[in-house]
């Protein structure tokens, strides 16, 4: 089945400890995203990927960083210098409009998600 | 910046009854999408509903229809003939046309259905 695959479900930090976050697609997407999800909050971008070995920052990169070596993955770093990553992680991919179906162009597909907790 | 606000926190609506969930936004643009998606207790984002800011026609996609008034950036969502497994948070979101694909949340809207 075509989809995004999300890894670990669950993921626990250690204070001063770096942690990655996987997401694999197999949709044949170009671009791939990840957002940041607290409560009460909607979804606030971290990174995104347009193509393969680019990656732009979103609008709360601060304390982690991100590759795009393969077109099938984008990682997620969250890094000790980000001092509250307790949270529910997204990621997402799409086709963009050029050499895609219209029906999905411009539709973002989400994975699962990733919970981190700091112990 | 464009921002999106949802302005109701939470909703009920009772199973089989009609609710509107309500969203506005503020851009420059005249080129974009707007999109409300579901997420369930699972967590899994599901896209609901898309509608291109060009078309005039209101998107409509089996019990779900939206109210896209693109003068006064009003984009609500019309849930008809409600059920159970409609509830969950709400989210809509905007995207710019042009550039970058990146998606614009709102914070989303609880509802909850009744039996």
């Amino acid at each position: 089945d075509g989809g995004i695959t999300q890894s670990p479900k669950y993921l626990f930090r250690k204070e001063g400890q770096n942690v990655t976050l996987s997401c694999e697609q197999n949709l044949n997407h170009d671009a791939m995203y990840w957002y940041r999800q607290d409560p009460g909050q909607g979804l606030r971008l971290i990174y995104y990927s347009q193509i393969v070995n680019d990656f732009q920052k979103g609008d709360i990169a601060e304390g982690y960083s991100v590759s795009r070596e393969k077109k099938e993955s984008f990682p997620l770093t969250v890094t000790s210098a980000q001092k509250n990553p307790t949270a529910f992680y997204l990621c997402a991919s799409s086709n963009p409009p050029s050499g895609s179906e219209f029906a999905q162009r411009n539709i973002q597909y989400f994975g699962a998600g990733t919970r981190l907790s700091v112990l | 910046a464009q921002t999106v606000t949802q302005s109701q926190p939470e909703m009920s609506v009772q199973e089989a009854e009609t609710v509107t969930l309500s969203c506005t936004y503020d851009t420059s643009e005249s080129d974009y999408y707007l999109f409300w998606y579901k997420q369930p207790p699972s967590r899994q984002m599901i896209l609901v509903i898309r509608q291109e800011a060009y078309k005039q026609q209101n998107a409509t996609e089996n019990r779900f229809s939206v109210n896209f008034q693109k003068a006064a950036k009003s984009f609500s969502l019309k849930i008809s003939d409600s059920q159970l497994g409609d509830a969950a948070m709400y989210f809509c979101a905007y995207r710019s046309g042009g550039g970058s694909e990146k998606l614009v949340f709102g914070k989303g809207t609880k509802l909850t259905v009744n039996p």
